[in-house]
């Protein structure tokens, strides 16, 4: 059974980068896609990105280009989402989600982003 | 773009709930309905806009294609009770709708 476990609420300035982790256990790493989606205070969910692994590849949505990088480590099963330039709309929680079915259908408990002064 | 409606849907336990989800324009049958309650991951449901996901009970079914789909609870059992948000991948550009909240009359 794969489990995505991601890291720890931050705590973070307007300008500054945040870095997310999400930790694969169980199936196969390379096999599906790892999706990222956020979800503000009381508001829906919004798509941020995605990283392929067996091409390594990641794309974003146009809103994030040139502040958003998604990287992973296969050594260590893990994908990490950084996003830079922080304003308080970036506040969120951040799901990461794995796609076997081509849709997110295995999701990490989500880590809760907030930024401000 | 993908709306859905109503924003509210007001029922009582063993009602059926009828969602709909448009989309501006046609994205096949790329279409997957989620399910989320507060402080929780959402849950996928639905996928290709008629295939139950891995443990979902049989009173979920979707229908639909092209531009215009539907979630369908057939009985509202106590724990159907959330948000259900529909979402497309059509191009890899997913995009979700902005939700429908199922509330207890």
């Amino acid at each position: 059974q794969v489990q995505l476990v991601q890291s720890g609420a931050e705590l973070k300035k307007p300008g500054s980068s945040v870095k997310v982790s999400c930790k694969a256990s169980g199936g196969s790493f390379s096999s599906y896609t790892i999706l990222w989606v956020r979800q503000a205070p009381g508001q829906g969910l919004e798509w941020v990105g995605r990283f392929i692994p067996f091409f390594g590849t990641a794309n974003y949505t146009q809103e994030f280009q040139g502040r958003l990088a998604i990287t992973a480590d296969k050594s260590t099963r893990t994908v990490y989402m950084e996003l830079g330039s922080l304003r308080s709309e970036d506040t969120a929680v951040y799901y990461c989600a794995r796609a076997t079915t081509g849709y997110p259908d295995q999701w990490g408990q989500g880590t809760l982003v907030i930024v401000s002064s | 773009l993908l709306t859905q409606s109503p924003a509210t849907l007001s029922l009582s336990p063993g009602d059926r709930a009828t969602l709909s989800c448009r989309a501006s324009q046609s994205v096949s049958s790329y279409l997957a309905w989620y399910q989320q309650k507060p402080g929780q991951a959402p849950r996928l449901l639905i996928y290709d806009a008629t295939s139950r996901a891995t443990g979902i009970p049989a009173r979920f079914s979707g229908s639909g294609s092209g531009t215009d789909f539907t979630l369908t609870i057939s009985t509202l059992e106590p724990e159907d009770f959330a948000v259900y948000y529909c979402q497309q991948r059509s191009d890899w550009r997913l995009t979700f709708g902005g939700g429908t909240k199922v509330e207890i009359k």
